[in-house]
């Protein structure tokens, strides 16, 4: 069983929309959970971070943690066609030393 | 205040060939972090240093690879006898402690294309 699973995509939504982007984790020990965002060709950029259960907002941006169920969402509000990238989303557990990553979501917004 | 610094930013090495990847970590930061990205997979851990010292290398393959971040001067990846299935994008992080709850900021990346 993978760490950390997200459906890989693609997820496209038109202009203006709101893109929803899921995780799930398997260790319930998890402490932290991370949004980032990967242009093609780029390294990862963190836009969320979030560490207890419930909705956090950044702008466009909400992070969501249930960890009942070990899930984390991105909702992207009015969505950009700059937003179209891929999306890892990342735990760290209470152990060790590394993040655990997905394998990323690739969302598109169309004009 | 610079970001984390990656080079190079791309390198072509020949099957057998050596790779050496340089990090520099943010001003003040003692503690670097080595991830790669192979294609169509997310990014894995391979090795936690600190100056001077390998605190956690879980993730480095068992031959070839090795890591080093001396008291003075950038954090090196080493990678000897390149093999195709090394071709990846190479990221670093760092932090200025042991705290990863704030998250990672990465540096660029290093490509690595092994012909």
């Amino acid at each position: 069983q993978k760490e950390v699973e997200q459906n890989s995509g693609p997820l496209s939504v038109p202009e203006g929309a709101i893109a929803s982007l899921n995780c799930t984790y398997s260790d319930r020990v998890s402490q932290s959970f991370f949004w980032y965002r990967q242009y093609s060709g780029k390294s990862p950029e963190l836009i969320m971070s979030i560490y207890s259960n419930g909705d956090k907002e950044d702008g466009r941006f909400t992070a969501q943690l249930n960890k009942a169920s070990q899930y984390v969402s991105l909702l992207i509000r009015d969505s950009q066609p700059s937003d179209s990238a891929t999306y890892l989303c990342a735990v760290n557990k209470n152990t060790g030393n590394q993040f655990y990553f997905g394998t990323g979501t690739s969302l598109t917004v169309i004009p | 205040n610079a970001g984390v610094m990656q080079n190079p930013r791309h390198l072509v090495r020949r099957r057998g060939q050596e790779a050496r990847l340089r990090c520099s970590p943010m001003k003040g930061h003692s503690h670097v972090y080595w991830y790669r990205q192979l294609p169509e997979e997310g990014l894995k851990f391979m090795v936690y240093l600190q100056k001077e010292n390998i605190i956690d290398e879980s993730g480095m393959p068992k031959e070839r690879f090795s890591a080093e971040f001396p008291k003075e001067g950038p954090s090196i990846l080493r990678i000897q006898q390149v093999v195709r299935g090394d071709s990846a994008a190479y990221f670093c992080a760092s932090s200025p402690g042991p705290d990863r709850n704030y998250g990672y900021t990465f540096g660029s990346g290093t490509r690595l294309t092994v012909v």
